[in-house]
């Protein structure tokens, strides 16, 4: 049974700072893994996928990468702002399904 | 375009009614799925839909039910509400291929008293 893991719960940083999230995955047997991001109360937005191919992908500040060898992906935002502050997710699928982590909620402050 | 809608967008039950939920996906997209997440979670998979046919079913209890219309809609039915069932119902739809990226609706918060 996939599990997926998100470290840290929680994250504070300055304006201005470079950062990294972290996700391991327990399967290694996945389609893809793709990142989220949730603001309070509201739904999911994609940010990046990753296919099992494929070692990263970047879009504007934010890149992704993907060791399937080691169960582990890692997204990381380059010159955070406060409009970054929301909850990251990952979420690994193979199959019909989505398997999220519990995600890590990042705070940034002015 | 669009993006995958959802309704209602909140609503509030007493324990042992039923809930019916709606979604509508992106133009052009056949699967639909929905998750449910409660407070704190991450979302967890309840159904797939494609095509009409259900694709696939996470852990959930029979009290759960889904189904998908003909121009790809679907409605997902909660029977005998229990309190554990308050929680953000997440819809998502996506091509068809596994490997698509799966794009979510706003959810319909649902809070069971």
């Amino acid at each position: 049974k996939q599990e997926v893991t998100q470290i840290p719960a929680a994250l504070s940083v300055p304006e201005g700072e470079n950062l990294v999230l972290n996700c391991s995955f327990t399967d290694s047997a996945i389609y893809n893994l793709q990142w989220f991001r949730q603001d309070p109360g509201k739904g999911l937005t994609s940010l990046l996928l990753i296919q099992s191919s494929q070692r990263e992908q970047t879009s504007g500040r934010l890149n992704a990468s993907l060791d399937k060898s080691s169960g582990r992906s890692t997204l990381y935002i380059a010159a955070s702002q406060p409009g970054d502050s929301a909850t990251y997710l990952c979420a690994s699928q193979a199959g019909t399904a989505l398997i999220f982590g519990k995600g890590t909620t990042l705070s940034v402050s002015s | 375009d669009a993006g995958v809608t959802q309704s209602p967008t909140h609503l509030i039950k007493t324990r042992g009614q039923h809930v019916t939920l709606r979604c509508s996906p992106i133009s052009g997209h056949k699967s639909v799925s929905w998750y449910q997440q409660v407070l704190g979670q991450g979302p967890q998979f309840i159904f797939q839909y494609y095509e009409k046919e259900e694709r696939g079913r996470g852990n959930f209890p029979d009290r759960f039910s889904a189904r998908q219309f003909p121009n790809y809609s679907s409605e997902l039915n909660v029977n005998a509400l229990l309190l554990g069932d308050s929680a953000l119902y997440l819809c998502a739809s996506s091509l068809p291929t596994a490997e698509e990226t799966q794009y979510f609706g706003p959810g319909t918060r649902l809070l069971v008293l």
